[in-house]
């Protein structure tokens, strides 16, 4: 068991750029989940994979994101035309559906500076 | 809606002494609660969790948390402070409202452990 890996780990892009981000979760793990962590609060639901089924979507995640998970392992959350308010810590998460199984398992993220 | 409020922005303790974090919250029905640390340019470490049962749940670390209904807290403490205990805090609930229970986070508590 590797963990949750992200990558890139750091991404500078300039305004209007499109940047894609990788989340690799625990292997056994049928849950993924991404959030975004701005200076000084804590993570914010973005979405949600159960598999390769994009179950839920918050109200953040405006129409220039996207977020696969084609064959339930690895996902990708894409941004189009990025924006300096994009400047965010991307962080996924995975979890492992069972009685009692909640918590979520973090990577070390992904941190977005657009320029 | 649900929600966690951590009241401290930053805890200071002497290295030795014992260590609170505090956390309140705020759900529709039972509460799953959670702890997170945060150390720098890392992402989220697992602590513990109360899903149902004692009170006082112990996690990793030496650190443990207690669970009080009638007061809505959730406080993690430790008995004796390490320097290495230095981080960023969350408390998280699970959120009712969405479909697959995804993490609602307190804003954190930074935690400053001097020698």
């Amino acid at each position: 068991d590797t963990g949750v890996s992200q990558d890139p780990r750091h991404k500078i892009t300039k305004r209007g750029q499109n940047v894609t981000f990788r989340c690799d979760p625990i292997s056994e793990h049928n849950r993924l989940y991404w959030y975004r962590q701005t200076l000084g609060q804590g993570p914010e639901f973005l979405t949600y994979f159960q598999n390769e089924a994009q179950l839920e979507k918050s109200r953040l995640l405006s129409d220039r994101f996207s977020a696969e998970r084609p064959k339930g392992s690895f996902s990708t959350l894409e941004i189009q035309r990025t924006e300096q308010g994009d400047s965010a810590m991307y962080l996924c998460a995975s979890s492992l559906t069972g009685q009692g199984n909640y918590e979520q398992y973090f990577g070390p993220g992904t941190r977005l500076t657009v320029t | 809606a649900q929600s966690v409020a951590q009241p401290e922005d930053q805890v200071n303790v002497a290295e030795g002494n014992p260590l609170t974090v505090k956390c309140t919250y705020s759900v529709s029905g039972n509460p799953y609660l959670f702890w997170y640390v945060q150390y720098p340019n890392r992402g989220l470490q697992f602590l513990l969790k109360y899903i149902t049962g004692d009170n006082l749940v112990k996690g990793s670390y030496g650190f443990e948390a207690e669970f009080n209904k009638s007061q809505t807290s959730f406080h993690l403490k430790k008995p004796s402070a390490l320097v290495s205990d230095s981080a960023l805090y969350f408390c998280a609930v699970r959120d009712y409202g969405g479909s697959q229970g995804n993490l609602i986070f307190g804003k954190g508590t930074k935690l400053s452990v001097k020698p």
